[in-house]
């Protein structure tokens, strides 16, 4: 089961940073958060992930608060092309990925 | 990153019939793979996890006598909808995870299988 809740919904203006809020207060220690997008009708795609440090790679960054309960991806710099819900998941010890309902991100003009 | 190939994209069949829905890692040698299920406006829903060479577990409430999967070999796995029926109508996923290069964790999606039972 999906171990995150995220808004549903959010809206962004272009050109702008969006930064997509995740809880994930039941983590275990050794439990990654990875985030993915999914583009309408096209399989998800791979964004970020990341233990207990911050990450950023040329998409987005990834800020884990030092409890490890919450999480934000931040889109720096947001483009029409990344509208698409974003999920937040946290990958269980089997190396299983449970969706949760994610976040429908819409940039605007 | 890697790349995950389903084939086909979409499939029309009728009712009763079984369709096949292959998934090749192309780029990296997939030890688990994964398939999921997404109804339109839904999460995505996970299937069943296969490893190379063992048979596939399947989440709570999935047939498996209906939905067989084979991962015979580390570049592929295959998901076949036996009698297929209107309610299996839905989006396939599959994903790949494994491989050195990639670390052990971060898992790959296709492009997705649109199925349509008429």
């Amino acid at each position: 089961d999906a171990k995150t809740t995220q808004p549903p919904s959010m809206d962004c203006a272009e050109g702008r940073a969006a930064n997509l809020p995740c809880n994930h207060s039941t983590i275990s220690g050794n439990e990654y958060v990875y985030w993915y997008r999914q583009i309408h009708s096209q399989g998800p795609q791979y964004i970020i992930h990341g233990l207990k440090n911050n990450e950023t790679n040329e998409m987005a960054s990834l800020i884990i608060t030092e409890d490890r309960k919450s999480s934000t991806l931040i889109l720096p710099h947001a483009t029409l092309r990344d509208t698409a819900v974003y999920y937040c998941i946290v990958q269980d010890n089997f190396n299983k990925f449970y969706f949760g309902s994610g976040t429908k991100l819409n940039v605007k003009p | 990153g890697a790349v995950v190939s389903q084939h086909p994209s979409r499939v029309i069949c009728k009712s009763g019939t079984s369709v096949k829905i292959e998934c090749r890692s192309l780029d990296f040698q997939a030890t688990t793979m994964f398939w999921y299920r997404q109804f339109p406006k839904q999460s995505l829903m996970l299937m069943a996890t296969s490893n190379e060479g063992s048979k596939a577990t399947y989440e709570q409430g999935v047939e498996k006598d209906k939905f067989l999967i084979n991962h015979a070999s580390l570049t592929l796995s295959t998901l076949t909808v036996t009698s297929a029926h209107p309610e299996d109508s839905s989006f396939y996923i599959c994903s790949a995870s494994g491989g050195a290069i990639y670390g052990n964790t971060e898992a790959f999606f296709g492009q997705g299988t649109r199925l349509t039972v008429v």
